[in-house]
């Protein structure tokens, strides 16, 4: 079973609509990744953090998307405007480390965008 | 930039045959690390082996791979496959920045 909590599991939003994903990482892992997995099971690195600071981020997050991991809150990933494109599954992953260590998944949300 | 590339999309072996999945990477950084990733169907990922050592085998239930950062290759084996070990499998690659790239993933059909 994970022990990374993601939350919800399936999300449904018109086009334009704005589309929020939680994360909890594992206890005691201080890095969190979010990537999107496209209907071909392409993954797509969106952005990381470590503790509440952003490490890197990809240009597409710099735009429609946010995220953040505030201090003793989940993470989350929001996206402003949905686009059809945007349907994917989002994954986030925490880790003890930014680029050694294993990262431990998510079962991930399911974004549908109509 | 870093990349990982994985050229099998999908392959289909009959039980019993030996497996060996393709993975190639790109990096400047002079000391990466490389993962396989198995992802069953409706699951999440999760790690099958890690390597940061060249010319070292690593080892996972059942299956191996070696670093080679003379060819930057990180091949994974494994001498039977079993109709358990359908899923896909991907490849990645912490070089030289703070991201983990991940290949565009093998489909590993095993049939009876």
């Amino acid at each position: 079973n994970s022990k990374v909590i993601q939350t919800p599991r399936y999300l449904v939003k018109g086009q334009g609509q704005k589309a929020k994903m939680r994360c909890i990482p594992e206890k005691g892992h201080p890095v969190v990744f979010w990537y999107q997995q496209n209907k071909n099971n392409e993954f797509k690195f969106l952005i990381n953090f470590q503790n509440q600071e952003v490490l890197q981020q990809i240009d597409m997050t710099e735009k429609r998307f946010s995220a953040e991991c505030p201090s003793n809150s989940p993470c989350s990933l929001e996206i402003q405007s949905s686009e059809a494109g945007d349907s994917a599954l989002y994954l986030c992953a925490s880790s003890s480390t930014a680029n050694t260590g294993q990262l431990y998944f998510g079962e991930g949300s399911k974004l549908t965008v109509l | 930039g870093d990349s990982v590339t994985q050229t099998e999309g999908l392959v289909t072996l009959t039980e019993g045959l030996p497996v060996m999945l393709n993975c190639t990477y790109q990096t400047i950084y002079s000391n990466p690390f490389l993962f396989w990733y198995v992802q069953h169907l409706n699951e999440s990922p999760r790690l099958l082996l890690k390597s940061f050592t060249d010319n070292k085998r690593t080892e996972h239930q059942g299956f191996h791979a070696t670093l080679h950062k003379s060819s930057s290759s990180f091949h994974l084996q494994k001498s039977s496959a079993q109709l358990s070990d359908s899923a896909l499998y991907y490849c990645a690659l912490s070089g030289s920045n703070n991201r983990i790239f991940f290949g565009d993933g093998t489909q590993l059909v095993v049939k009876p």
